[in-house]
């Protein structure tokens, strides 16, 4: 079956402490991104990458970090996570030249 | 960042009726698009408009890509329940850059 699998699901975490939340899609697409969601703001895009080792910014990429050392995974690394990166996060990918994102089930976040 | 304005934020109707949302920006997008988003889940894309004055229909759903390229319609005609949810527009601006309006709730009265 063809998706975007996110893990965790959940996480409660302290400020602080290093986490990623890891993103893997099986539909061989070049173009990853990462989004977070807060209420009344919609999606935000953090960061996205159009190939292997091919990453840039988003709208609201301070406080994260990302890699694209296999074309299927496309981690978002919070090294240090504050209180206000609690949030809900999805991952994406879609194949380049087509608009349609594949969206993850989203990690909900909780930085205390 | 860019703004997409999405209204309404919410809304309540009877089953059956019509519904109309629409989003404005200060930006002129490349492409709209629409999605929708049920509890628990990421949203899925119901509608993408490549051209100014473009109307694209998906079964009961109608979106319109607005003339100056800065704003999208979407209407969904005669709801059922399972139209409960929140809908997005989007704008794609280059390569893989989009901005998402904030969302309008919708809910359906049986």
């Amino acid at each position: 079956e063809a998706q975007v699998t996110q893990n965790p699901r959940y996480l409660i975490t302290v400020t602080g402490k290093k986490l990623t939340v890891t993103c893997s899609q099986n539909m061989n697409h070049e173009y990853m991104s990462w989004y977070r969601q807060d209420p009344g703001l919609g999606l935000r895009q953090i960061y996205y990458s159009m190939n292997v080792e091919v990453t840039d910014k988003g709208d609201v990429p301070e406080g994260y970090k990302v890699s694209r050392k296999e074309k299927r995974n496309f981690p978002l690394i919070l090294e240090s996570p504050s209180p206000n990166q609690t949030s809900l996060y999805f991952c994406a990918s879609r194949l380049a030249g087509r608009e349609t994102q594949y969206f993850g089930p989203g990690t909900r976040l909780l930085v205390l | 960042g860019q703004q997409l304005n999405q209204s309404p934020q919410s809304m309540f109707i009877q089953e059956g009726e019509d519904v109309s949302m629409n989003c404005t920006s200060s930006s002129i997008f490349n492409t709209w698009l629409w999605y929708k988003q049920d509890p628990g889940e990421g949203p899925v894309l119901l509608i993408a408009l490549y051209k100014a004055g473009e109307l694209t229909s998906n079964g009961r759903l109608t979106a319109q890509f607005g003339i100056t390229r800065k704003d999208s319609f979407l209407n969904i005609s005669a709801s059922i329940p399972s139209d409960v949810g929140i809908y997005f527009c989007a704008g794609q601006l280059r390569g893989n850059q989009f901005y998402f309006g904030t969302g309008t709730s919708l809910t359906v009265i049986p």
